[in-house]
């Protein structure tokens, strides 16, 4: 039963316009929600994350959005760039003390010129 | 700053043998995590510490031991090696969250293990 799903596994956008990456949860426990990062060979790294009590977190040209009633969460990358190019991970965890992760299957995107 | 650091980065065994892979932070972090990445899937569980002499279960521990006998390392054991346990292995180190004050977990670039 997979808790955190993203249903596209690859994305492909132009340089200069928006990425929108999808993520979708099925335990109303989850009260935070992160995006990771990960390039060929690396670990992943932290991108951004967002609390249940809000519904949108923004930094930079990455923002969060969180609709908790479609049990759905998405990633905007405003203006994209080729940097950007790697496997973004959506990731969920409720408030237990352990901070355990749960993660989705991950979305490639490329950015091409 | 070296952050999460994980030995070997990669390692080819045999089936049947056994070996430790070790992760080391130095950012003082409280919880320690290692996951298993296998194609086409995300990121799974397999033990976690919430602090320096304690270790639980996380979503597929089979085949598997941790310690923790210091605060900077946690160790993850392979008894048996088993050709399932082809994988990348992550390391992943956190403050301990408040309920208001969420902290992310910080990665290792990982052990790229094969089992043959």
């Amino acid at each position: 039963d997979q808790q955190v799903k993203q249903n596209s596994p690859s994305l492909s956008v132009q340089e200069g316009r928006i990425s929108i990456l999808n993520c979708d949860y099925t335990n109303s426990m989850f009260d935070y929600f992160l995006w990771y990062k990960k390039y060929p060979a690396e670990g992943p790294t932290f991108l951004i994350s967002i609390s249940s009590i809000k519904d949108k977190n923004e930094d930079g040209r990455f923002t969060v959005f969180l609709n908790k009633s479609a049990k759905h969460l998405s990633l905007h990358i405003v203006p994209s760039q080729p940097g950007d190019s790697a496997v973004y991970f959506c990731a969920a965890s409720g408030w237990d003390n352990t901070d355990k992760l749960i993660f989705g299957t991950g979305t490639r995107l490329q950015v091409f010129p | 700053n070296a952050g999460v650091t994980q030995t070997p980065k990669f390692r080819v065994l045999k089936t049947g043998q056994s070996m430790t892979l070790l992760c080391a932070q130095d950012m003082n972090h409280e919880y320690m995590y290692w996951y298993r990445q296998d194609p086409g899937m995300g990121l799974r569980l397999i033990h976690y510490s919430v602090g320096e002499g304690t270790t639980a279960k996380g979503e597929v521990p089979d085949g598997y031991n941790v310690s923790r006998l210091k605060k900077q390392n946690f160790l993850l054991g392979l008894e048996s090696a088993a050709p399932s346990q082809t994988s990348v292995y992550f390391c992943a180190s956190s403050y301990p969250s408040g309920p208001l004050n969420r902290q992310p977990q910080h990665f290792g670039d990982g052990t790229r293990l094969s089992i043959l």
